[in-house]
């Protein structure tokens, strides 16, 4: 695609549910990365994935957060049990490969909890 | 650990007057250093990176950033701000396994 598409752009749900988002990175881009940005804040790094390999998971903030890209291009971020602290803009950005090239960000899911 | 600190949460500018936001970086090995821009509703969009070619680095926008080792800086400058320029911008650190550390942010205001 042109770009790095996310959806849904906005999610508000129950505290508990489960959530899925969704990340559609630019087509032949390697890696892959999730971020999750509090109002005010910098982005703060949770995952990322060069093709279907999880490189890196340290800022997963806990076990309800999990993440996959099974075919090296569509990723998914799943919360279980979600909770009030979770609510958060949600950011997914690929690359062609590695951090250190330009980075191109979607417009984010917005995640409410109730 | 890498880490970057970015001094100010808010600037405010006059239209035409000197831009400086300023980044300061902490890391172990030789680091790459990125700015990066956020305009409301939308993603982030890469401004400049350094991966050490060179010491002054040009981005889009006539933005531009020096890397100084002895001062573990990376500000970044504008000679003449615009009313488009309002925005909140990123200074970020390649982290040493492979994912990008982001500071907290600077808000710029261009006033009229």
């Amino acid at each position: 695609g042109a770009g790095v598409s996310q959806s849904p752009r906005y999610k508000v749900t129950k505290r508990g549910q489960d959530v899925a988002l969704r990340c559609d990175p630019i087509s032949g881009h390697v890696s892959l990365y999730w971020y999750r940005q509090a109002l005010g804040q910098g982005p703060e790094f949770l995952t990322y994935f060069n093709y279907e390999a999880q490189q890196d998971k340290s800022g997963l903030p806990n076990d309800r957060f999990s993440a996959e890209r099974p075919e090296g291009s569509i990723s998914t971020l799943t919360i279980q049990r979600t909770e009030q602290r979770d609510s958060a803009m949600y950011r997914c950005a690929s690359s062609l490969v590695g951090v250190n090239e330009k980075l191109f960000f979607g417009s984010g899911t917005q995640l409410s909890v109730l | 650990a890498q880490s970057v600190t970015q001094l100010g949460s808010h600037v405010s500018v006059s239209e035409g007057a000197l831009v400086l936001l300023r980044c300061n970086y902490s890391s172990s090995v030789p680091p790459y250093l990125f700015w990066y821009v956020q305009y409301p509703n939308q993603g982030l969009q890469l401004l400049l990176k350094y991966t050490s070619a060179a010491t002054l680095v040009k981005g889009i926008n006539d933005f531009e950033a020096e890397f100084k080792k002895s001062e573990t800086s990376f500000h970044l400058t504008k000679p003449s701000a615009h009313m488009s320029d309002a925005a909140e911008y990123f200074c970020a650190v390649g982290g040493s396994q492979g994912n990008l550390i982001f500071g907290k942010g600077t808000k710029l205001s261009v006033k009229p």
